[in-house]
């Protein structure tokens, strides 16, 4: 099973440029999250969607926007890209139940020059 | 707002030993879920054990277990008969009932396993 994909693995960027980390998942998953990793600081939410069209903010949103148009899918976009946005990226997903675990993407790597 | 604190940045133990991993967090919230995340240098998420706080038995997976004090918002992490394997930074990591795919991280410990 493929689970959650990210993609891509690892990208340079320069300031000011814009892009958009892909994740996807073939769990039929309902929840899709969205965080980044620092050194020292753990995981921290970005953005989180409950379902196909609904997404919400999470802990450190500025500076990236996000939809769900598919169950599958959950892009993340960067607007125009900071060095403060230098980081790892991890998509999740979960079942419906709040007790059950999320399944994480292998991370996207992303430097800003 | 919730937060999770794992206040032991690094811990070392000797392969076949024992090693307890600490985490408190601060909810008012009676009814959540706890975590435990291990990430080996591949990068990988991957769930150690869970409890539910509804639950009083202390959770357990075959050499993971957990000592769950809910009165004192405290959540540690059991490893018994380390392996070398088990070397990796650990997450604890807390959600609420409700509110989406909301998880709450500490900053992590590294472990490291001594052969």
């Amino acid at each position: 099973n493929a689970g959650v994909t990210q993609t891509p693995k690892f990208q340079v960027l320069k300031t000011g440029q814009s892009m958009t980390l892909q994740c996807a998942q073939d769990m039929n998953h309902e929840y899709m999250s969205w965080y980044r990793q620092d050194p020292g600081m753990g995981l921290r939410l970005i953005h989180y969607s409950v379902g196909a069209g609904i997404t919400d903010q999470g802990e450190v949103p500025n500076g990236y926007n996000v939809s769900r148009s598919t169950t599958e899918d959950f892009p993340l976009r960067l607007l125009s890209a900071a060095p403060s946005q230098t980081s790892v990226y991890f998509c999740a997903s979960r079942a419906g139940y709040s007790n059950q675990p999320q399944h994480f993407g292998d991370g996207t790597r992303l430097s800003i020059l | 707002a919730q937060t999770v604190t794992q206040s032991q940045p690094e811990m070392s133990v000797q392969e076949a030993e024992t090693v307890t991993l600490s985490c408190t967090y601060d909810t008012s919230e009676s009814d959540y879920y706890l975590f435990w995340y291990k990430q080996p240098p591949s990068r990988q998420m991957i769930l150690v054990i869970r409890q539910e706080a509804y639950k009083q038995q202390n959770a357990t997976e075959n050499r993971f277990s957990v000592n769950f004090q809910k009165a004192a918002k405290s959540f540690s992490l059991k490893i018994s008969d380390s392996q070398l394997g088990d070397a990796a930074m650990y997450f604890c990591a807390y959600s609420r009932l409700s509110g989406g795919s909301r998880l709450t991280f500490g900053e992590g410990t590294q472990l490291t396993v001594n052969p």
